[in-house]
């Protein structure tokens, strides 16, 4: 079983600050890394699909980075508002798809 | 835009009984996932279909749980009889490419399973 970690598992921040979390997978054979936002009551969305040590995504003020030599993956959502509170999850491609526990933010207005 | 569909969104069945929930994928994704999430965790992969064959179920309880994708079309995954353990989310997901690809899944809404 694969160990793929996120953290913190929860929390909240203000209107208008920044925030990042992090996953953690194994460093050995990387296929690809998933992000997804998971709204309350919502499906699960897509927000980036990274495949290369070093690769950095943007999608407004969400981006992502990625170190597959270490196994890690950071988040960054800038000036966080009410609308990004959801729960974020990686997901680790291997063979098979593993995803993390994810972290809950909760943005307070 | 085209969205995977599952029915029903919620469903509260008591233990032992036999419970169904049904995922129609994307038009034209051969691969199509089934989830199971308990509050607290991450989904875990209980089946992955390639068009109508089963490519992965290994952490599906076969004792109880079923799954079937005749036409590889749709897609129906049965338990019988359900536990208490058994409450949880259970999401459906799609994907276009063939293989354990670095491409995203498509979710569906999930079915919210009570088990009393």
């Amino acid at each position: 079983i694969l160990n793929v970690e996120q953290s913190p598992q929860s929390l909240h921040v203000q209107e208008g600050d920044s925030t990042n979390f992090t996953c953690s997978f194994p460093s050995s054979n990387f296929y690809a890394l998933h992000w997804y936002r998971w709204e309350t009551a919502k499906s699960p969305e897509a927000l980036f699909v990274m495949t290369l040590n070093g690769d950095e995504k943007k999608k407004g003020r969400i981006s992502a980075t990625l170190n597959t030599k270490e196994g890690y993956s950071y988040l960054y959502i800038k000036g966080s508002q009410p609308e990004d509170s959801a729960t974020y999850l990686c997901a680790f491609v291997r063979q098979k798809v593993t995803f993390g526990t994810g972290t809950k933010l909760q943005v307070i207005p | 835009e085209a969205e995977v569909a599952q029915s029903p969104r919620y469903k509260i069945t008591e233990k032992s009984q036999a419970v169904a929930f049904w995922c129609d994928p994307i038009s034209g994704h051969a691969t199509l996932y089934w989830y199971r999430q308990i509050l607290g965790q991450g989904p875990e992969l209980l089946v992955q279909f390639q068009d109508e064959s089963v490519v992965d179920d290994s952490q599906l309880p076969k004792d109880r749980f079923s799954a079937e994708r005749l036409k590889g079309v749709d897609s129906t995954l049965k338990i019988q009889p359900a536990e208490l353990g058994d409450s949880a989310m259970y999401l459906c997901a799609s994907s276009h490419t063939r293989t354990a690809s670095p491409y995203e899944q498509y979710f569906g809404p999930g079915t919210r399973l009570t088990v009393t």
